[in-house]
């Protein structure tokens, strides 16, 4: 199974910075998909941003967008100009584009946004 | 557009007990999916439908674990009987169809087993 890893447990920043948020995947396929996905206290899951293994070009979302490392298997949210309802745990997620459906989530990262 | 709804949100039973949940996904939704949610960790998929069949039950400990989705509809997920380990958050999701990317999520039901 794929492994998906996100060595930052906690991070925090000041409103109005910026914040990278790392995760490293583990896989021997070469079609897959990428995501982020944000789960504020309320704890229902939303999706920030996905990325396409095919596609060289990082995706962006207005303030998030991804340094996506395909050779490295490295997948990064960046967060511009935070705002105070950023604040939650972002989960980064692998899907396979060949064997099927399933998600593999990493563990997650906690944002704190400081006023 | 009505989101996915799940029942209860919180539950609280002693280990041994039966608890059941239910999942109402997006209308039109033909994928449902059951994740569980250890506290700390990131989701763990437990089973996956397409319409009324199951797609995937690969990680669902089927000796406790049961789940049906009988119209292509509604889905209930059951625990018989939970244990201590089973104390997560169960969360629901449903996409518009197997292999589309994006899953929208329910708000889940947070049980505790004492």
């Amino acid at each position: 199974a794929q492994t998906v890893t996100q060595s930052q447990p906690e991070m925090s920043v000041q409103e109005a910075e910026t914040v990278t948020l790392s995760c490293t995947y583990d896989t021997s396929e070469s079609d897959y998909y990428l995501f982020w996905y944000k789960q504020p206290p309320s704890r229902q899951m939303i999706l920030v941003i996905r990325q396409e293994a095919y596609k060289q070009q990082n995706a962006t979302e207005n303030r998030f967008s991804v340094n996506f490392q395909k050779a490295a298997k490295s997948f990064s949210l960046k967060i511009s100009d935070s705002q105070l309802g950023d604040a939650a745990m972002y989960f980064c997620a692998y899907r396979s584009g060949n064997t099927g459906n399933q998600f593999y989530f990493g563990t997650g990262t906690s944002l704190t946004v400081i006023p | 557009e009505a989101g996915v709804a799940q029942s209860p949100r919180y539950k609280i039973i002693e280990k041994r007990q039966s608890v059941a949940f239910w999942c109402n996904p997006i209308s039109g939704h033909a994928t449902l999916y059951w994740y569980q949610q250890i506290l700390g960790q990131g989701p763990k998929l437990l089973i996956q439908f397409q319409n009324n069949g199951v797609v995937d039950d690969s990680q669902l400990p089927k000796d406790r674990f049961s789940a049906e989705r009988l119209k292509g509809v509604d889905s209930t997920l059951k625990i018989q009987p939970a244990k201590l380990e089973d104390s997560a958050v169960y969360l629901c999701a449903s996409s518009l169809a197997a292999g589309v990317n994006e899953q929208f999520f329910g708000p889940g039901t947070r049980l505790t087993v004492l």
